[in-house]
């Protein structure tokens, strides 16, 4: 079964500067989704940015990008120009692309942004 | 923007009593998931749903948990008898057909049992 780790239970940044949150995941496939969700306190949880496995170019979105080292199986998120409204939960999320099943969570990051 | 309902927000019961959760997707979404989150870790399925039919309940403590979709649209999760450890925040997930596509969330129930 896919396992998702995310060995950084907290991590703290100053507001505007940049943080990377780390992921590993285990898995014998080769085509797969990954994906970043933010969760902030007492909200739902939103997606933030995903990465198909078969795309060698990473991910950006705005603020976010992503570092994806495919045969390390590493999947790191970058925060650029961190802001006040950054700080929540973030997960890390595995998904196969060969069966219909669910979403592997990572245990999250919590982050803080100080001003 | 199109978002996936869920009711109530909160719920404190005590053990032993019958507890539901109620979950309406975003429609056109044919496949809805029940998460559920431990304070501080990670959401972990309980079921999945592809239209009214149930693709994955292997999680599911099925001796006290039970979940429906009968008409393929809204979902009803129900404990019964509560337990102190199932206490939980309770997200409802749901997404379209195509595996690349991310889920969207609920807002969730956090449940209290005492």
């Amino acid at each position: 079964a896919q396992t998702v780790t995310q060995s950084q239970p907290e991590m703290s940044v100053q507001e505007a500067e940049t943080v990377t949150l780390s992921c590993t995941y285990d898995t014998s496939e080769s085509d797969y989704y990954l994906f970043w969700y933010k969760q902030p306190p007492s909200r739902q949880m939103i997606l933030v940015i995903r990465q198909e496995a078969y795309k060698q170019q990473n991910a950006t979105e705005n603020r976010f990008s992503v570092n994806f080292q495919k045969a390390a199986k590493s999947f790191s998120l970058k925060i650029s120009d961190s802001q006040l409204g950054d700080a929540a939960m973030y997960f890390c999320a595995y998904r196969s692309a060969y069966n219909n099943n669910d979403m592997r969570f990572g245990a999250g990051t919590r982050l803080t942004v100080k001003p | 923007e199109a978002e996936v309902a869920q009711s109530p927000r909160y719920k404190i019961t005590e053990k032993s009593q019958a507890v539901a959760f109620w979950c309406d997707p975003i429609s056109g979404h044919a496949t809805l998931y029940w998460y559920r989150q431990i304070l501080g870790q990670g959401p972990e399925l309980l079921v999945q749903f592809q239209d009214e039919s149930v693709v994955d309940d292997s999680q599911l403590p099925k001796d006290r948990f039970s979940a429906e979709r009968l008409k393929g649209v809204d979902s009803t999760l129900k404990i019964q008898p509560a337990e102190l450890g199932d206490s939980a925040m309770y997200l409802c997930a749901s997404s379209l057909a195509g595996r690349k596509d991310g889920y969207t969330f609920g807002s969730g129930t956090r449940l209290t049992v005492v």
